[in-house]
């Protein structure tokens, strides 16, 4: 199984800070790679597919780079909403995985 | 819109069954990959299985193979999760999701089930 290190696995931030988060796969994995928001008790939202396409109606304040095995996730400045935890996620393997997760708190 | 429900989740003891279910609306179903994916109360996203559009294609997390059977009704629109010789480990809200194009994206969610596998 290819296995997503996501780091870090926790960070404070304030709102208007930009927020960098990375993923790294444990094979190359092309840009085979997607990223997911989560809130409390809520079902994870797609918001990046494919490495780096903003899903559409997800703002452009989170963007999201990378190929081979080494990828970023960004948010240019940190809104109130978006204190959340997210997840990185391969589909290069047919046996499909998630990062850890990072769980994005307020400073 | 486009939804999906899960229902089916509870308590049940170690070594014991359940089965899940996904009504989908709001889309074609029989068009879409389809795919069930957990999370263990405070941990990460582990995802469980996924069929293809016509149940040809099947496959499983290492974790749950032999144990669980994916299956989808596509004239009733439903995804179905068998879980059989459930341990304490399977405690978990179970989402049904639809892959974007085939194997890729999970872009459409449901809201979770919870199972408890507990004596």
């Amino acid at each position: 199984d290819i296995q997503m290190t996501q780091s870090p696995s926790s960070l404070s931030a304030s709102v208007g800070d930009r927020v960098t988060i990375t993923c790294q796969a444990s094979q190359d994995i092309s840009n085979f790679l997607n990223w997911y928001q989560q809130k409390p008790g809520k079902a994870p939202k797609l918001l990046i597919y494919d490495a780096s396409n903003l899903k559409s109606g997800v703002p452009s304040r989170f963007s999201a780079s990378g190929s081979g095995t080494d990828f970023t996730f960004t948010i240019s400045s940190l809104q109130p909403e978006d204190f959340a935890t997210y997840y990185c996620q391969q589909y290069d393997d047919l046996l499909l995985t998630f990062g850890g997760g990072t769980k994005v708190e307020i400073k | 819109q486009v939804q999906l429900v899960e229902s089916g989740g509870g308590l049940v003891k170690p070594g014991g069954s359940l089965r899940l279910s996904c009504a989908a609306s709001g889309f074609t179903f029989r068009d879409y990959y389809m795919n069930w994916i957990r999370q263990a109360p405070g941990k990460g996203l582990e995802w469980v299985s996924y069929i293809s559009t016509s149940g040809s294609a099947i496959y499983y997390a290492d974790s749950v193979k032999g144990r669980f059977t994916i299956a989808r009704d596509n004239a009733k629109k439903s995804l179905y999760l068998q879980m059989n010789s459930l341990r304490a480990e399977d405690t978990a809200v179970y989402y049904c999701a639809r892959g974007q194009t085939t194997v890729d994206a999970f872009d459409v969610w449901g809201q979770g089930t919870m199972v408890t596998v507990s004596s």
